[in-house]
């Protein structure tokens, strides 16, 4: 079945270290997107890559690092400089972004980084 | 810049209510109109969907009608079920603006036995 698939799902950090969330898509998807939501909130965008080795920071990318090597794969680095890290990440991805604003986002289940 | 406002919540219902939620929009040129929803703990699903004007999207009972005049699209279920109980989010996207979703702050439903 296609679909897009975050791992792990829940993850722990100690403070001053960098940890790296996993997404990763078979649905052939162009673009791809990294959303933080925190208890009670909506989504806030962090970083999207429209293709393959190009990326666009969001609204709140301070703190946070991506790359797209491949076209299936969209790893999130959450790095120490990021002040309070603890939150639900959430990754998603859409056909073709300049052609499809009809489609929907196809989203990962999520993962729950804690910081200890 | 593209917006979404949805009703503040939480909202609580008994089972069998009638469900309306609000969302309005402000948004350039024509976006698509989604409702996704939100199960503890998981990412977000998509709920239904309309693409133009006086559309009405449906799914599981749920409807919602893109009404441009008003730049709304309220989602309603005539008896919610326990079943139900989720965080809903409006959400609005273009072809433009590199296709990014413009997500509501969602609205958390509970609904009672």
């Amino acid at each position: 079945d296609g679909g897009i698939t975050q791992s792990p799902k829940y993850l722990f950090r100690k403070e001053g270290q960098n940890v790296t969330l996993s997404c990763e898509q078979n649905l052939n998807h162009d673009a791809m997107y990294w959303y933080r939501q925190d208890p009670g909130q909506g989504l806030r965008l962090i970083y999207y890559s429209q293709i393959v080795n190009d990326f666009q920071k969001g609204d709140i990318a301070e703190g946070y690092s991506v790359s797209r090597e491949k076209k299936e794969s969209f790893p999130l680095t959450v790095t120490s400089a990021q002040k309070n890290p603890t939150a639900f990440y959430l990754c998603a991805s859409n056909p073709s972004w300049s052609s499809q604003g009809n489609t929907e986002a196809f989203f990962g289940q999520g993962t729950r980084l804690t910081v200890v | 810049g593209d917006s979404v406002t949805q009703m503040e919540g939480p909202v609580t219902l008994s089972e069998e209510a009638f469900l309306t939620i609000n969302c309005t929009y402000t948004a350039t040129g024509y976006p698509s109109l989604f409702w996704y929803v939100q199960y503890p703990g998981e990412g977000l699903q998509l709920l239904l969907k309309a693409t133009k004007a006086d559309d009405k999207g449906s799914n599981k009972g749920f409807e919602a009608t893109y009404r441009k005049e008003t730049t709304s699209f309220h989602l309603e279920k005539g008896s919610v079920q326990v079943s139900d109980s989720a965080v809903y989010f409006c959400a609005l996207r273009r072809g433009t603006n590199a296709g990014k979703s413009t997500f509501g702050d969602g609205t958390t439903l509970t609904v009672k036995p």
